[in-house]
């Protein structure tokens, strides 16, 4: 997973709670993505981050919220707001250097009972 | 295991033979594309990319052929073995309006047969 960390693996949420989703690179990349995955279908960019202090809402932004305080860590909330947030969570960096290759974490499971 | 294999287009192939995967991509503009492979509950691991001033790139027993006329992207595998069998799929990028968004197809979830 490229120094690419992502926790927890499985997480369980109430609906109408927030959750916070982890990811951490020690890679030293300027750029972070969070994408959705669901079965069957490509993945989806939720928010994407180019340098520190900065994003942008990708495709599917409603019901999510990121921070990027430090270049390391690019946390997002689902939340309550969410209306379908079970899925398949998954992290990615890219060097920011042009058109270089975007790595990718282990992922996270989030399912709303 | 994760769910996210399901309807997916899926290749059988025997153990030992060559396996040959394809993508359509969209966007003419696109300049780099990428193959991942992905196993059940697993993250997209990098295969092998391409830039578009290329036609052909080898790795280790992975070729990725691309036509950019028909917009084509495949990916070759070579003596295909059991720790092969997940799903593949594409990423295209390119610059728009300063931007590197990749864009990503669904998958082919390719099964080893012993």
């Amino acid at each position: 997973d490229g120094g690419i960390t992502q926790s927890p693996k499985y997480l369980f949420r109430k609906e109408g709670q927030n959750v916070t989703l982890s990811c951490e690179q020690n890679l030293n990349h300027d750029a972070m993505y969070w994408y959705r995955q669901d079965p069957g279908q490509g993945l989806r960019l939720i928010y994407y981050s180019q340098i520190v202090n900065d994003f942008q809402k990708g495709d599917i932004a409603e019901g999510y919220s990121v921070s990027r305080e430090k270049k390391e860590s690019f946390p997002l909330t689902v939340t309550s707001a969410q209306k379908n947030p079970t899925a398949f969570y998954l992290c990615a960096s890219r060097s920011g250097r042009g058109t270089d290759t975007q790595y990718f974490g282990p992922g996270t499971r989030l399912t709303v009972l | 295991g994760e769910s996210v294999g399901l309807h997916l287009p899926t290749l059988s192939v025997q153990e030992g033979d060559n396996s040959i995967i394809n993508c359509a991509y969209s966007n003419s503009a696109s300049d780099y594309f990428i193959w991942y492979k992905q196993e059940s509950g697993k993250g997209p691991q990098f295969i092998i990319d391409i830039r578009s001033n290329m036609d052909k790139r080898q790795g280790q027993r992975v070729t990725v052929l691309l036509n950019k006329t028909v917009k084509h992207l495949s990916l070759q595998i070579a003596a295909t073995q059991p720790g092969d069998s997940a799903v593949y799929f594409c990423a295209e990028t390119g610059p728009t309006s300063g931007t590197y968004k990749y864009i990503f197809g669904t998958g082919t979830r390719l099964k080893v047969l012993a």
